[in-house]
C-alpha cells in the first residue's frame, strides 16, 4: 500500500508569507495528526482529525495556523503569515484504530516531513 | 507535562561494537514505542511494549521496559551502518504521542 505523502518536501519562504502544506494519508486512515520538530528539539504533537473533525488541536501553537481535512481524505496545514520561529519539519501521520488502542498504544506512519524555512 | 529524556544525545561507534541507548521518562509510561528514523524520512516504528519488565527482541535489537515503567533501553548487538539514525522512544496514551529528542547513531564501516 501506499504510504503516507507529505508535499512540499521542502519550502523555503520570507517572513510574513504563506505556506500551505499538505498530506495524503493512507487510504482508508480515518486518523491524521500533524506534528512538528523545531530545530534541536522533540517531535511535537500538533492536532488530531477523525475524518473530517478535529478531534484535538491543542498542540496549535497559535492562530497563524489552520488545519483543515475537507471530506476526511486529504490535509492541509497553513501558515499565515509565516514567523522565524516556524522553520522546521512538519511531519503528518495516519493510523487506523488499533485493535491495540485498549492498551493504549496507538500505531503511527508518518510521512517524510515537509521542511518549512523562514527567512 | 511527561518529559522523555534519552541519552546519550550522540553516539559515534564502528561497525561490529555493541552498544546501548537509554529513555527515562517523568512518569509511567501509558505504551512505549521506539521508532527510528533516517535523515529524509519520517520515523518508522521499531516495537510498542506495554508491560512493565517486558523485552522485545528484533534481530539484533533487544529493547527492555523497567518494571516500574518509567525506563527502557535499545540494545543493539553488532551494530552495523545501516543502524545508523535517530533513535526515538515515545509514549503513545491514546491518540497523542509524546516523544524524547533522540538519541542519533552513526556507526562507521
Amino acid at each position: 500500500e501506499a504510504g503516507v505523502t507529505q508535499f512540499p518536501s521542502h519550502s523555503v519562504i520570507e517572513k510574513g508569507q504563506t505556506v500551505t502544506l499538505r498530506c495524503d494519508p493512507i487510504s482508508g486512515h480515518d486518523n491524521l495528526y500533524w506534528y512538528r520538530r523545531v530545530m534541536g528539539k522533540e517531535i511535537k504533537f500538533l492536532l488530531h482529525f477523525v475524518k473530517e473533525s478535529k478531534q484535538d488541536e491543542s498542540g496549535m501553537p497559535n492562530n497563524r495556523f489552520l488545519a483543515e481535512r475537507t471530506g476526511g481524505t486529504y490535509s492541509t496545514l497553513k501558515v499565515q503569515p509565516a514567523e522565524l520561529e516556524d522553520s522546521g519539519v512538519y511531519f503528518c501521520a495516519s493510523s487506523q484504530v488499533p485493535k491495540e488502542l485498549h492498551s493504549g498504544a496507538n500505531v503511527l506512519t508518518f510521512g517524510a516531513g515537509s521542511r518549512l524555512t523562514v527567512l | 507535562t511527561q518529559l522523555l529524556e534519552q541519552s546519550p544525545q550522540f553516539l559515534s561507534i564502528q561497525e561490529g561494537e555493541n552498544l546501548t541507548v537509554y529513555c527515562n521518562s517523568s512518569s509511567v509510561f501509558s505504551s512505549l514505542q521506539w521508532y527510528r528514523q533516517e535523515p529524509g524520512e519520517g520515523p518508522v516504528l521499531l516495537v510498542t511494549v506495554v508491560t512493565g519488565g517486558e523485552v522485545k527482541k528484533l534481530k539484533r535489537l533487544t529493547f527492555q521496559f523497567g518494571d516500574a515503567r518509567k525506563d527502557s533501553s535499545l540494545h543493539i548487538t553488532a551494530a552495523q551502518p545501516g543502524d545508523t539514525g535517530l533513535y526515538l522512544c515515545a509514549d503513545t496514551g491514546g491518540f497523542k504521542t509524546i516523544f524524547g529528542a533522540g538519541t542519533r547513531l552513526f556507526v562507521k564501516a
